[in-house]
């Protein structure tokens, strides 16, 4: 199974802070990447794919970058809502594991 | 707009099978090249994939499930179901079902959850 290594796997931010997470596969995972964001008790929900395509609907703010094994997503200009557990996902080649997660705090 | 809502029984014994439903609500399962896609968390813990299934019903499964995990689709009732067996407490999570483009292979739209509790 390819390992996905999310860091920081907490965070404490400001609002209007810039922040960044990142994701490692343990091997070569091309661009095939999602990022999910949940809210406490709710489902997740797509961010990005394909390392850096921005889904329909999803805000600006939200970015992607990396290829191969390295990336991270960024989140520009913190609000209230953006506070909440990031997971990347590969789906290079099954079983799609997950990262731990990330957990954005607000500071 | 295409939605997914999980259903089955949110208790069930040690030993038994788990077994839930995905509806898929707002078009049709046949339509568009999709996979179909079973994911749990258990509470305060991290998302684990499960297993997709193709309209074909070829399915893939995570090996550290293979042996008690079934995935199956009904495209006459647009739905797609999972059946856990031999369930223990460690099986107790939220399951979600969600849908997997072929672009590549990410989950694109997600169910709301059904918690499940083994016990």
């Amino acid at each position: 199974d390819i390992q996905m290594t999310q860091s920081p796997s907490s965070l404490s931010a400001f609002v209007g802070d810039r922040v960044t997470i990142t994701c490692r596969a343990s091997q070569n995972i091309n661009n095939h990447l999602s990022w999910h964001q949940q809210k406490p008790g709710k489902a997740p929900k797509l961010l990005i794919y394909g390392a850096s395509t921005l889904e329909s609907g999803d805000p600006s703010k939200f970015s992607g970058s990396g290829s191969g094994t390295d990336f991270t997503l960024t989140i520009n200009n913190l609000q209230r809502e953006d506070f909440a557990t990031y997971y990347c996902q590969q789906s290079y080649s099954t079983p799609h594991t997950f990262g731990q997660g990330t957990k954005l705090e607000v500071k | 707009q295409v939605q997914l809502l999980e259903s089955g029984p949110g208790l069930v014994k040690p030993s038994q099978t788990l077994s839930l439903i995905c509806t898929v609500t707002g078009g049709s399962m046949t339509s568009g090249s999709y996979y179909w896609s079973w994911i749990r968390q258990p509470a305060g813990k991290g998302l684990e994939w499960i297993g997709r299934i193709y309209n074909n019903g070829s399915p893939n499964y995570n090996p550290s499930l293979k042996s008690r995990v079934t995935i199956s689709v009904d495209l006459s009732k647009n739905q797609f179901s999972l059946n856990l067996s031999s369930v223990t407490a460690a099986d107790t999570a939220v399951y979600y079902c969600a849908r997997v483009s072929l672009l590549d292979h990410h989950l694109d739209i997600w169910g709301q959850g059904t918690s499940v509790t083994v016990s």
